[in-house]
C-alpha cells in the first residue's frame, strides 16, 4: 500500500525552529515529487511548493518563499518541511502529498496525502 | 497566479440528490484540473484528475467535465458519506492553486 505518514502534532513558541516529516512507503520514493499543502484554521488548501526527491530540486510558492524550506533524506524515504523562525500565523495543519503524472493525462495530481501535522504556534 | 473560483461556496442537499459544483479558472488551464474530497480530520482524497478522469476506486456517481476555464463536478445520487468539502486544483502552472472549497452539507 502506498502511504505517506507524517510526524505528530507540534506546539511551539514564536521564533522557534521546527521541522516536520513525511515518510513514504510502498513505492519508489525518488520517482514522485512531494508537495506540501497548508490548511489554516477554518480555511482552504494552499499549495506551498514541492520537492523532487531524486535531486532535491525545489519549487516554492511566492507566498511561502523565504519562510519555509523543503528537504529530503532519500535513505529514509522522508521529506521534511522546516521553519527557521515560527510565527503565530504559521498555526495550521500541514499536509504532504505525492505528485502523480502520466504521459496520457494532464497532471500532476496528488495521491495519496499524508494524514496531516497540526502545528500550533503560541506564546 | 491562476485564481480558481468555485461555486457555490456551500450547499445543502438531501441523500439521493444530484449536485453540481463548478470551478472557474482565471485563465485557460486546458484540462489540468483535479478535484479532491476533504472530510474533517482526514486527509484529502483525489476524486478526479485531468478534468474528467475518475480516480480508481471512486464511485461512479461522481463525474466531472470541462476544459479551458470552466469545469464541473457532479454527484449523482448523494450518499451520506459524500458530505464533505470539495476542492478543485489547477496544475497547469506553478504555483498550483486550489479553489476556496465547496462545503456539501446535509439538508
Amino acid at each position: 500500500e502506498v502511504q505517506l505518514v507524517q510526524s505528530g502534532a507540534e506546539v511551539k513558541k514564536p521564533g522557534e525552529f521546527l521541522r516536520i516529516s513525511c515518510k513514504g512507503s510502498g513505492y519508489r520514493f525518488t520517482s514522485h515529487w512531494i508537495s506540501w499543502v497548508r490548511q489554516m484554521p477554518g480555511k482552504g488548501l494552499e499549495w506551498m511548493g514541492n520537492i523532487d526527491p531524486s535531486d532535491s530540486y525545489t519549487n516554492y510558492s511566492p507566498s511561502f518563499q523565504g519562510h519555509v524550506s523543503f528537504s529530503v533524506d532519500k535513505s529514509l524515504s522522508t521529506a521534511y518541511l522546516q521553519w527557521g523562525g515560527l510565527k503565530a500565523s504559521d498555526t495550521a495543519i500541514y499536509y504532504c502529498a505525492r505528485g502523480i503524472t502520466s504521459m496520457y493525462s494532464s497532471g500532476p495530481w496528488f495521491d495519496p496525502w499524508g494524514q496531516g501535522t497540526l502545528v500550533t504556534v503560541s506564546s | 497566479d491562476i485564481q480558481m473560483t468555485q461555486s457555490p461556496s456551500s450547499l445543502s442537499a438531501s441523500v439521493g440528490d444530484r449536485v453540481t459544483i463548478t470551478c472557474r479558472a482565471s485563465q485557460s488551464i486546458s484540462t489540468y484540473l483535479n478535484w479532491y474530497q476533504h472530510k474533517p480530520g482526514e486527509a484529502p482524497k483525489v476524486l478526479v484528475y485531468s478534468a474528467s478522469s475518475l480516480q480508481s476506486g471512486v464511485p461512479t456517481r461522481f463525474s466531472a467535465s470541462g476544459s479551458g476555464t470552466d469545469f464541473s463536478l457532479t454527484i449523482s445520487g448523494l450518499q451520506p458519506e459524500d458530505f464533505a468539502i470539495y476542492y478543485c486544483q489547477q496544475s497547469y502552472k506553478t504555483p498550483q492553486t486550489f479553489g476556496q472549497g465547496t462545503k456539501v452539507e446535509i439538508k
